[in-house]
């Protein structure tokens, strides 16, 4: 069965400062990868997404992630952070043939001025 | 308009009661999820109907019983709370089984607080 393991509950930065959220996958079949995005008391919103092809995705805000096959990994970055970026953000896989999407634990990103 | 609505937002209730919590989107999408987010906001699949028809069962006691009138409907029972059940239950939509593209759509979550 798939896992998902986010290896940073919290991650504080500040404003402007650049930023990784880690994100490690276990699965012996193929993946599909995602990161979703919540804001403070709202659902979940997808931030971007990898299915196949190129390893590098990109969102229309600014964060990018690398699938890294060898080692596994799945992680979130962008170069300089806004406020409007603290949020919780959640790694999720699914596998090939898999019906649910499994979520990590979760990262909360805390932007200081 | 909103995409996937469930009502009611908050719900504060007594022990042992019985409530529900409904669920609808306009999406036009076959497939209906209910996720619950605990208080370290772990996010866990609970039940998935495709067209009415229900598909995912995790391990879930047999109090909580999902119900799909329509496939735009996902409506989630729950019978004799217990204090364990306190958490934001979370519908969402995809347009095929599992979310094939990854676009899960989530309403704004139901807050449960059991006292």
């Amino acid at each position: 069965a798939q896992s998902v393991t986010q290896l940073d509950s919290q991650v504080p930065v500040f404003e402007e400062a650049p930023v990784e959220l880690r994100c490690n996958y276990s699965s012996s079949v193929s993946v599909y990868l995602f990161w979703y995005v919540q804001y403070p008391n709202q659902g979940l919103q997808l931030l971007l997404k990898y299915l196949s092809g190129s390893t590098l995705v990109e969102s229309i805000n600014g964060f990018e992630a690398e699938f890294n096959k060898s080692q596994t990994s799945f992680h979130l970055r962008k170069p300089s952070v806004h406020i409007s970026d603290t949020a919780e953000y959640f790694c999720a896989v699914r596998t090939q043939g898999a019906q649910k999407l499994v979520f990590g634990q979760g990262t909360r990103l805390t932007i200081n001025p | 308009d909103t995409a996937v609505s469930q009502t009611p937002k908050y719900l504060v209730t007594q022990m042992g009661n019985d409530k529900s919590i409904k669920c609808e989107q306009n999406l036009g999408h076959d497939t209906m999820y209910w996720y619950k987010q605990d208080s370290k906001k772990f996010l866990k699949i609970m039940f998935s109907y495709n067209n009415k028809e229900l598909i995912i069962n995790e391990t879930v006691p047999n109090r909580f019983s999902p119900k799909s009138p329509d496939k735009a409907h996902l409506n989630l029972h729950i019978n004799s709370l217990e204090l364990g059940d306190s958490a934001v239950y979370f519908c969402a939509s995809s347009q095929d089984v599992g979310g094939h593209t990854g676009e899960l759509f989530f309403g704004e979550g139901s807050r449960l607080t059991v006292l």
